[in-house]
Formats: C-alpha cells, structure tokens, sequence
C-alpha cells in the first residue's frame, strides 16, 4: 500500500540555522508533492507544492527538492526562527487530482 | 475573502448516534476533499466532491457520506458513531482539478462517548 515516512521525532534547531526535514515514500509515483504547515488545533496551510519533473523550487526562505528517483523529499527553511515552530506535513497526490494523500508530520521546535 | 468555514467548531455525540458536519469552500473553489486527522497523525482521506459527485473515496466504511450542493458547500455524515471515530475533520477546498495547494478550514472537533 502507498505509505509515506516523515521523521516522527521532533526536529530541535538554534535560530539562525536551517531546518531540513526529509519526507520518503513508497508505492507510489506522484505526480505532485506539497508541504503544509499545521499548527496546534488548527488547520493545515499550504506552503509549496513541487511537480514529478521539477527538482527544486524555492520561496522566500523555504525550498523543496523532489528525487522521483530515490522517493525522497527535502524540506529546507533557512534563517529559521521561533514563529517557524509548527508541524509539517508532506503530501502526494498522483495526476488527476482526485486523492492527496499526507504523511503523519515532523514537529519543528526553533529555539530562541 | 473568507477561507474554508466549517461547523460546528466541537461536537460531543454518543456512541450510536448520526452526526452530519459542514463545510464552506473558499470563495471561487468548486472542489471539496474530506479528512480525518486523529491526534498526532496526518491528515486521512475520506472522499472528494466535485460537480456535486464523488470523485473518489479512501478507506473509509460506508458509515462515512458526503454531499455537496449547487453553490459548493458539502457535508459529511457519519452513522452509528464509534468511539474511534473521535478526530478532527477537516474540510479542504480549491479549483478543480488544478493541482494547487488546498485551503484547509480549522475543523470541528468530534468527541464521541
């Protein structure tokens, strides 16, 4: 079955630093990968989503890279701060658009 | 402009009972997914509506029904409720089957005792 593997341990970085979280899945060939930011009690948002034959793609501090070849993503936030403590949740969705799937999400704790 | 508006906020329900959920898509979203996100897991699959049809559905029983009207908004039904069936659900909207970031609302809160 489609299964989707994000560091269940908490990430803890100083500020300043660059937050990487990775995102692996299997049994699957999407077309598209998104990440989400979710925080406490509220609902995801949308922060980038990355197409099968797009590498990389960046926005402000952020950037994603996507290798359909080893079923990886890399999630970057550079400069990293306090406000960027959140979880982030990887997402596939194959073409069509009808079923995105979400990994479980890796808690981010930036520390002042 | 407002975002996806979902109600109630939290529901208390017992075991047995029906429990119905609704959802405003954002405004210009024609396209409506369902999820249900237990604590500390990801975001699951229930279904999507587009043109008032199920587009798809994941695995979830048929205890799970979906509707969405002319104007976009959609509910959820959930039958003879368990006790596992405590979440937060989550309704997502955006245009069609462009491939873009859903907007999330922030869900209502069921609790079943």
């Amino acid at each position: 079955s489609q299964k989707i593997e994000q560091n269940s341990e908490a990430l803890n970085i100083q500020e300043g630093k660059t937050a990487t979280l990775t995102c692996n899945y299997t049994n699957y060939s999407p077309a598209y990968l998104q990440w989400y930011r979710q925080d406490p009690g509220r609902g995801p948002v949308f922060l980038l989503l990355i197409r099968e034959n797009e590498k990389e793609k960046r926005k402000e501090r952020l950037k994603v890279t996507f290798d359909t070849t080893l079923k990886q993503s890399l999630f970057h936030i550079t400069a990293s701060q306090p406000a960027d403590s959140a979880t982030y949740l990887c997402a596939l969705e194959g073409t069509g658009g009808f079923k995105t799937i979400f990994g479980a999400g890796t808690r981010l704790f930036v520390k002042a | 402009d407002a975002g996806v508006t979902q109600s109630p906020t939290h529901l208390i329900k017992t075991r047995g009972q029906q429990v119905t959920l609704r959802c405003s898509p954002k405004s210009g979203h024609d396209t409506v997914s369902w999820y249900q996100q237990a604590l500390g897991q990801g975001p699951q699959f229930i279904f999507q509506y587009y043109e008032e049809e199920e587009r798809q559905r994941g695995n979830f029983p048929d205890r799970f029904s979906g509707h969405q009207f002319p104007n976009y908004s959609s509910e959820l039904n959930v039958n003879a409720l368990l006790l596992g069936d405590s979440a937060l659900y989550l309704c997502a909207s955006r245009v069609g089957s462009l491939n873009y970031g859903y907007t999330f609302g922030s869900g209502t809160r069921l609790t079943v005792v």
